[in-house]
């Protein structure tokens, strides 16, 4: 099982500012398969970023992932107010397996 | 637009079976190279996922190891439905319970998701 560790586990920033989330996993995924999801309180997660870079569909262009290897990125470029929520990357080079999240609070 | 509804109880005895199911709305349960999976997330364990079921020429089912022995995933192309069957639940197995799609079976990321049903084993 490749175990994925999201830091920080809290992330205290003000709306305007950039918000840099990481994601580490436990064995190269050589193939970047790697997504994030972004979970707001009392709904389902929302997919942002697959194949660690491609943005979904709908998602706004200040969102971006980057990384390969064992080190995965996502960038928020100005938060807006309805981005503080939980941030999970998912992993899908084998059997899926989540992070356990990033919290972004508004400071 | 896919969108996905769950039903099912919210509450289940110890030692029984927890059934819930999954209506699709603009997809179909058996469309080939999509699948259609069982997640959960709880405090202890995060998010989990359990497994998928998916049509190529015929049925397939994967599961996740630690629930392997004792799930079980149908679909059902009248209803365009798919139902998850968790058998000797016990208080770990509480949870919210989501069903998703994933639009590729060879890159499983999750872009439709369920409403999610809370799941206490009490």
């Amino acid at each position: 099982e490749i175990v994925l560790t999201q830091s920080p586990g809290t992330l205290s920033l003000s709306p305007g500012h950039r918000a840099t989330l990481s994601c580490g996993a436990s064995q190269t995924l050589s193939n970047s398969f790697l997504a994030w999801y972004q979970q707001r309180p009392g709904q389902t997660p929302r997919l942002l970023i697959y194949d660690a870079s491609s943005r979904a569909t709908g998602i706004p262009d200040r969102f971006s992932g980057s990384g390969s290897g064992t080190d995965f990125t996502l960038t928020i470029s100005r938060l807006e107010p309805e981005d503080f929520a939980v941030y999970y990357c998912q992993q899908y080079e084998t059997s899926p397996t989540f992070g356990q999240g990033t919290r972004l609070e508004i400071k | 637009q896919v969108q996905l509804q769950q039903s099912g109880p919210g509450l289940v005895k110890p030692s029984q079976t927890l059934s819930l199911t999954c209506a699709i709305s603009g997809d179909s349960v058996s469309v080939s190279g999509v699948s259609w999976n069982w997640l959960r997330q709880s405090p202890s364990r995060g998010l989990e996922w359990l497994g998928r079921t998916y049509y190529r020429s015929r049925w397939f089912n994967d599961y996740e190891v630690s629930v392997k022995s004792r799930m079980g995933i149908i679909a059902d192309t009248s209803k365009n439905h798919f139902s998850l069957q968790l058998n000797s639940v016990t208080p770990e197995d509480s949870a919210v319970y989501f069903c998703a799609r994933a639009r590729d079976l060879t890159t499983p990321f999750f872009d439709s998701w369920g409403q999610g049903i809370v799941v206490t084993v009490s």
